[in-house]
């Protein structure tokens, strides 16, 4: 199932280089999110959105940014790329406004970004 | 802000049972999850419990929730060499205001031998 796909899978790009992530959902999910994996730290938000141009910080907003002109676009922008920004991204979608297992967060396969 | 924390590594064998542990800060969580993590791949659901049980039992995951004590585990019978992945723990408080906006841990690598 097509579900949710992220391009690039792999990145490497330059310290102050501008970098796009790409994220797609086909099931028309309310709500999508962008979340780094780290060692030793799991995974962490970045940012989410509600809906189109509804977006909102998560834990770790600062150095990127998003935009959701479309339900089933989000985009996650590094402005100026930091070797800190080195990880691996996920995009995620859930089409609920509270917790239900019946719609679980579904991610896609995720960026894996290297900042040199 | 919540936390939510995992040992980071696991070893067992196979068709032994495994245990894998979180504990959690936020006493409004709802919702707690079992996300599987393959290799290369994205998060998938594995099972969750919601606040209000203390037990649930799926074919051979069974999670056990002490809300008291903020634990979680999740043990798998008879392991397989299918099993070895990253397991993280999520939670989800009761009212976000942001969808599924989930706290996970820091996941725990179950490896498994032969």
């Amino acid at each position: 199932d097509a579900g949710i796909t992220q391009s690039p899978r792999y990145k490497i790009t330059e310290t102050g280089r501008q970098v796009t992530l790409m994220c797609h959902q086909t099931w028309s999910h309310s709500y999508m999110f962008w979340y780094r994996q780290d060692l030793g730290h799991g995974l962490r938000l970045i940012y989410y959105s509600a809906a189109a141009d509804i977006t909102d910080k998560g834990e770790v907003p600062d150095g990127y940014v998003v935009s959701r002109s479309k339900t089933e676009n989000f985009p996650l922008t590094l402005e100026s790329a930091t070797r800190s920004q080195t990880s691996v991204y996920f995009c995620a979608s859930s089409d609920v406004y509270l917790s239900s297992y019946n719609s679980p967060l579904h991610f896609g396969n995720g960026t894996r970004l290297t900042v040199t | 802000g919540e936390d939510v924390e995992q040992s980071l590594f696991l070893s067992v064998r196979e068709g032994d049972s495994s245990v894998i542990n979180c504990t959690y800060t936020d006493s409004s969580s709802t919702y707690l999850y079992w996300y599987k993590q393959e290799p290369g791949a994205g998060l998938q659901l594995l099972t969750y419990i919601f606040s209000n049980m203390d037990m649930k039992q799926d074919q051979r995951l069974t999670v056990l929730l002490n809300k008291k004590d903020k634990h979680l585990s999740l043990r798998i019978a008879d392991t397989q060499t299918g099993d070895s992945a990253i397991y993280f723990c999520a939670e989800s408080p009761h009212f976000t205001g942001g969808g599924n906006k989930l706290t996970f841990g820091t996941g725990t690598q179950l490896k498994v031998e032969l």
